[in-house]
């Protein structure tokens, strides 16, 4: 079946510093990725659609010159935090719509965890 | 605006036991009906898509149906086992919507 990697799986940085997080669609092309942010025991929250060769549109809330999200290529998008805090330490979930799919099935990827210390 | 709610937010039922998880929505103006399994400190696994115009899917145990006019879906766990422990969100995506709205889960567990 498709398959949505996510790399790296677990990250720690240090406040201050800028940290990547990549999404690729391994089997199929991707027009669109989204990025999602899930705190413990909480449902996911959407951060942004990620369209390829356009600017990402993010939602309410969300700070687009801290969280850069970039879709250079249809099977990959990545997610960068900008001048990391504490406080932005979470678990971060790319997903990929698989729009050869006649249901346009959503795949996620297994998730980054992300701490700043 | 679109809203997904999940009930129950948790469930335990001893092993072999079916069950049952709802999921309602607001808008019935949907696209399609996703429903997944997330495990926990990890990604989401997809376990059955509906399509606006299917009322139900089927994959192993698993059945998932959908009413668009009573804005419901259900999901079916037949014969449970331990493994089948998991949070299982559903998700809506509404027509002329690019994003997927999901509800708050439901936490089961399964008991040997």
């Amino acid at each position: 079946g498709a398959v949505v990697s996510q790399h790296p799986s677990r990250v720690i940085c240090k406040s201050g510093t800028s940290v990547k997080i990549e999404c690729r669609s391994l089997d199929f092309q991707a027009t669109t990725m989204f990025w999602y942010r899930q705190f413990p025991k909480k449902s996911l929250m959407l951060m942004a659609t990620s369209n390829e060769g356009s600017k990402a549109t993010y939602e309410q809330g969300v700070e687009k010159d801290k969280f850069l999200i970039n879709h250079a290529s249809l099977t990959l998008s990545t997610l960068t935090v900008t001048s990391a805090h504490p406080e932005d330490s979470s678990f971060y979930i790319c997903s990929a719509r698989d729009e050869t799919n006649p249901g346009n099935t959503i795949y996620f990827g297994e998730g980054s965890w992300l701490t700043v210390v | 605006k679109q809203e997904v709610t999940q009930i129950p937010a948790a469930l335990s039922v001893p092993e072999g036991e079916n069950l049952v998880l709802n999921c309602s929505f607001t808008d019935s103006a949907i696209y399609n009906l996703q429903w997944f399994r997330q495990d926990p400190g990890k990604g989401l696994t997809s376990l059955l898509l509906i399509q606006s115009s299917q009322r139900e899917q089927t994959s192993g145990r698993l059945n998932a149906s959908l009413d668009k006019s009573s804005g419901r879906s259900t999901l079916y766990i037949a014969a449970s086992q331990p493994g089948d422990s998991a949070t299982y969100l559903c998700a809506v995506r509404s027509r002329g919507a690019q994003k997927l709205v999901f509800g708050q889960g439901t936490r089961l567990t399964i008991n040997p």
